[in-house]
């Protein structure tokens, strides 16, 4: 099955672009099955869901998010990618990736602080 | 905007079954919205137990099984245990977007 581990800074400053890395095993990012999905928790609050990439480069963002968020894949490190720009306080959150069929990584919590 | 509607929070007693939903205000929802059903603990990652409306995960306890009901996502959990006492979130896709529904708290009491 499907293993999914986030990586990425846990700080990052207001203005700046946070960016985050989940790394794929089990399957390949090339893999027609999947579509790998970025979704973040802000503390004590519900589930948002960011975007989506499929490998062939389709995307799907939240609206709410999409002037800012830019999705990924990188086919030679099996990973696929979160960029989010002008980040604020508000971006505070766990970010988790995830894929169809509802495989999740364990989380990277995110701290956007000056 | 769309909106995915839980309810906010429900009660099953130990052995008793429960129903949670998940509704959109685009109108009824159908297997082309692809729900999901999440599972949440505190200090825990989500674990998704259902995905595309009925369809269980080999970790899925069998307890647990989703449908469609009256035009909205359901899942049902028939003989409650203690350990499922939980944040549940459903998504559905919409305009080709994800969307979450707010979640439901499900006391086992």
């Amino acid at each position: 099955q499907v293993q999914l581990q986030e990586s990425g800074p846990g700080l990052v400053k207001p203005l700046e672009t946070l960016s985050l890395t989940c790394t794929v095993s089990g399957d390949s990012v090339t893999s027609g099955s999947y579509y790998w999905t970025w979704i973040r928790q802000p503390p004590g609050k519900g589930l948002e869901w960011i975007g989506h990439i499929h490998y062939s480069g389709g995307t799907s963002y939240n609206p709410s998010l999409k002037s800012r968020v830019t999705i990924s894949v990188e086919t030679s490190k099996n990973q696929f990618s979160l960029k989010l720009t002008s980040v604020t306080t508000a971006d505070t959150a766990v970010y988790y990736c995830a894929t169809t069929k509802g495989y999740w990584g364990q989380g990277s919590l995110v701290t956007v602080s000056s | 905007q769309a909106v995915v509607t839980q309810e906010p929070s429900l009660t099953v007693s130990p052995g008793g079954t429960v129903t949670l939903t998940c509704g959109s205000n685009t109108g009824a929802v159908t297997s082309g919205h692809y729900p999901y059903w999440f599972q949440q603990k505190p200090g825990q990652a989500p674990r998704t137990l259902i995905y595309e409306t009925t369809n269980k995960h080999s970790w899925t306890p069998a307890r647990f099984s989703g449908s469609l009901l009256g035009g909205k996502a359901a899942l049902t959990l028939s003989g409650a245990q203690p350990d499922d006492e939980a944040d549940y979130y459903c998504s559905l896709s919409l305009n080709y977007a994800g969307v979450f529904g707010g979640g439901t708290k499900l006391t086992v009491l």
